[in-house]
C-alpha cells in the first residue's frame, strides 16, 4: 500500500527557509493531489496547501506568501519550502495524499510526520 | 470556516457506545471527514462524506449529519480505539476541528 515519509532538518533557525521532502513509496506520485500539513503543539491543525503531480498548487491564503511547493515525479516525490520562518513555525509537519475519495478531495493517505523546531 | 468539537475529552470504558460532535461555523454541505489520530501514527481517515466509511474501516464507526451538526459514533468501544478523533471540512481550503480525546475510564 502507498506509504509516505517525511524527511528534513529537525531545527531550522528563525529567519531561514524550511525544507521538507515526502517521499511516496508503494505507489506512484503521479495524477494525484499532495498535501503538506502541520500541527503546532497542543493546536489544530493547519493546512498549508497542495500540489498536483503536473505541478499545479493551491496554498494557504495565510501562508501564501512564504510558501513554495513542488514536484519530482521521476523521484516520486514532493516538497516544501516556508520562508522566514519564526517560532511560530515550529510545528509537527505531515505530508498526506489528497485523493478524490468521495465526492470532494480527503487527505486519505497520510506520513507519521516530523517534528520542525524554529530556535536559533 | 471555524470546526468546533465536543466535548475536549470522553472518558469511557471498553464496550461503551462514544459520541463525538463537530460544529461548523457555516455550512458545509455533507462535504466532511472524521479521522483518528494517535501518537507516532498516522492519521487514518475513518469516514468521508459525512456517513461513508473508508475502506477497511470496521462498521462499529459511523458519521451521520450535514449542514452545519455532525457526529461520529462508536458503538462499541475496542481497546485499540481510544485515541484522538478530528474532523475535517473541504471548501475554499480545508480546515480541522480541535480534536476530541476518547480516553480510558
Amino acid at each position: 500500500q502507498v506509504q509516505l515519509q517525511e524527511s528534513g532538518p529537525g531545527l531550522v533557525k528563525p529567519s531561514e527557509t524550511l525544507s521538507l521532502t515526502c517521499t511516496v513509496s508503494g505507489g506512484s506520485i503521479n495524477s494525484y493531489y499532495w498535501s503538506w500539513i502541520r500541527q503546532p503543539a497542543g493546536k489544530r491543525l493547519e493546512w498549508i496547501g497542495r500540489i498536483y503531480s503536473s505541478g499545479n498548487t493551491n496554498y494557504n491564503p495565510s501562508l501564501k506568501s512564504r510558501v513554495t511547493m513542488s514536484v519530482d515525479t521521476s523521484r516520486n516525490h514532493f516538497s516544501l519550502k516556508l520562508s522566514s520562518v519564526t517560532a511560530a513555525d515550529t510545528a509537527l509537519y505531515y505530508c498526506a495524499r489528497d485523493g478524490m475519495v468521495g465526492q470532494v478531495h480527503y487527505m486519505d493517505v497520510w506520513g507519521k510526520g516530523t517534528t520542525v523546531t524554529v530556535s536559533s | 470556516i471555524v470546526l468546533t468539537q465536543s466535548p475536549a475529552t470522553l472518558s469511557l470504558s471498553p464496550g461503551e457506545r462514544a459520541t463525538l460532535s463537530c460544529r461548523a461555523s457555516q455550512s458545509v454541505s455533507s462535504y466532511l471527514g472524521w479521522y483518528q489520530q494517535k501518537p507516532g501514527q498516522a492519521p487514518r481517515l475513518l469516514i468521508y462524506d459525512a456517513s461513508k466509511r473508508a475502506t477497511g474501516i470496521p462498521a462499529r464507526f459511523s458519521g451521520s449529519g450535514s449542514g452545519t451538526d455532525f457526529s461520529l459514533t462508536i458503538s462499541s468501544l475496542e481497546p485499540e480505539d481510544f485515541a484522538v478523533y478530528f474532523c475535517l471540512e473541504r471548501s475554499a481550503w480545508p480546515t480541522f476541528g480541535q480534536g476530541t480525546k476518547v480516553e480510558i475510564k
